[in-house]
């Protein structure tokens, strides 16, 4: 079953204009990340937040978290038309024993036209 | 040179037949994931391997085997292929699914 499910499924922008993602997930989590896959190629990390943190940033990338809501939003500012891709977040489920799986959500396929 | 290699990139097979899925990784990581990934469906986990001694099966093994025959190697078999295993691999290694994982290239698999 799937952990997380982002939102919304696909998204279309200008160029300059800014992106948000929405990841949203069921249970208590480690840390959540996500990643970033081009069409047909292996996914590439981007950020990674952990449960005690709240706001993550990585160049033009920022992360929110929000464990009360469960939920995690990835903002893409100032967009390129090379920023398009599909955005995945994952999560790390905390579990019993301690969790060592990653739990993938469907995505998020981002257009940036130019 | 690529962290972590994939091998074929492509494959087209018949169903029946028996195919291996190798991925060598050069960046000394302990742990190692076989993923499958289908449209609309995001990642399913096949398998994962803490170390050579150590297998688990992860959502969707039914179907497939692995081997990791080195800390560096882990491969991923379909013993008798089926159509709906068409999907795109993916190899992944990690220090714990705490921390980041890297990931292969990907081979894309057709089960004529």
């Amino acid at each position: 079953s799937q952990q997380g499910e982002e939102d919304p499924q696909a998204l279309s922008i200008q160029e300059g204009e800014n992106a948000t993602m929405n990841c949203s997930y069921k249970t208590s989590i480690n840390n959540l990340q996500w990643y970033r896959q081009n069409s047909g190629r292996g996914l590439v990390h981007l950020i990674l937040i952990r449960s005690n943190e709240r706001e993550k940033h990585s160049g033009r990338l920022r992360v929110t978290l929000d464990t009360s809501k469960k939920s995690s939003s990835l903002l893409i500012t100032a967009s390129r038309a090379a920023d398009t891709a599909s955005y995945f977040c994952a999560t790390a489920p905390r579990t019993q024993g301690g969790s060592e799986k990653l739990v993938f959500g469907k995505g998020t396929k981002l257009t940036v036209n130019p | 040179d690529a962290d972590v290699t994939q091998t074929p990139r492509n494959r087209i097979t018949k169903t029946g037949k028996r195919i291996m899925l190798e991925c060598s990784q050069t960046k000394g990581h302990d742990r190692m994931y076989w993923y499958r990934q289908d449209p609309g469906l995001g990642l399913r986990l096949i398998y994962y391997s803490f170390d050579v001694k150590d297998i688990n099966k992860g959502e969707i093994s039914d179907g497939y085997s692995v081997s990791r025959q080195a800390q560096a190697k882990f491969s991923l078999s379909l013993e008798s292929a089926i159509p709906n295993q068409t999907a795109l691999y993916f190899c992944a290694t990690g220090t714990g699914a705490l921390e980041t994982q890297y990931f292969g290239p990907g081979t894309r698999l057709l089960v004529l």
